[in-house]
């Protein structure tokens, strides 16, 4: 199976502080995926990564960069959180084969003060 | 744009069946999915249908695909407590990459004693 990992749960930060929201996937997917879950408006796409060092704006990019130095591990990061960056982060990566299963992370709920 | 569309509850008595509506615009999608959020998790794939079927059944679930009207539906036979959660339709589009998956705002489903 494969599994996505999102180390931090849940995370309580102040406004202006800088926010790393770590993924890792252990099945050599070369797709990762970061998207923002809020009441009402389902998943949105912020970023995504197709191979290491490669990124792609989602649709709601504006705010956050990634990182992807390794092909296992997709970062997000806020540079200086804002209190309308409070929302549930959830990580993914897909199989290319068949019909391109997303599997995702428990998620990061992050509230920003 | 694209865009898929769910209503954002249901409330179901335990023992009765469960039916979770879908609407989408893109008529080439050719997968579509259905995940389920247990609370406080991330979110797991339930099962997908491809295009070219018009129903598919895994034990208590039945998905089935209405193209010309673009609606698909989920329905959880003898729905139980453990079924509470939110469920999510998404679709990809034909040709698209994994990039595109569009998940609508998803279904809380609640159960009733």
């Amino acid at each position: 199976d494969v599994k996505v990992t999102q180390s931090s749960r849940y995370l309580v930060k102040r406004t202006g502080e800088k926010v790393f929201l770590e993924c890792v996937q252990d099945m050599d997917h070369e797709n990762m995926f970061w998207y923002r879950q809020d009441p009402g408006l389902g998943l949105r796409l912020i970023y995504f990564s197709y191979d290491v060092k490669m990124k792609e704006k989602g649709d709601i990019p504006e705010g956050y960069s990634v990182s992807r130095e390794k092909k296992e591990r997709f970062s997000l990061i806020l540079e200086s959180a804002s209190t309308n960056q409070t929302s549930m982060y959830l990580c993914a990566s897909i199989n290319p084969a068949g019909a391109n299963v997303l599997t995702f992370g428990a998620g990061s709920r992050l509230t920003v003060l | 744009g694209e865009d898929v569309e769910q209503s954002l509850f249901l409330s179901v008595r335990e023992g009765d069946s469960s039916v979770i509506n879908c609407t989408y615009t893109d008529s080439s999608s050719t997968y579509l999915y259905w995940y389920k959020q247990e609370p406080g998790a991330g979110l797991q794939l339930l099962t997908y249908i491809f295009s070219n079927m018009d129903m598919k059944q895994d034990q208590r679930l039945t998905v089935l695909l209405n193209k010309k009207d673009k609606h698909l539906s989920l329905r959880i036979a003898d729905t139980q407590t453990g079924d509470s959660a939110i469920y999510f339709c998404a679709e990809r589009p034909t040709g698209s990459s994994a990039s595109k998956i569009i998940f609508g705002s998803g279904t809380r489903l609640s159960i009733r004693p």
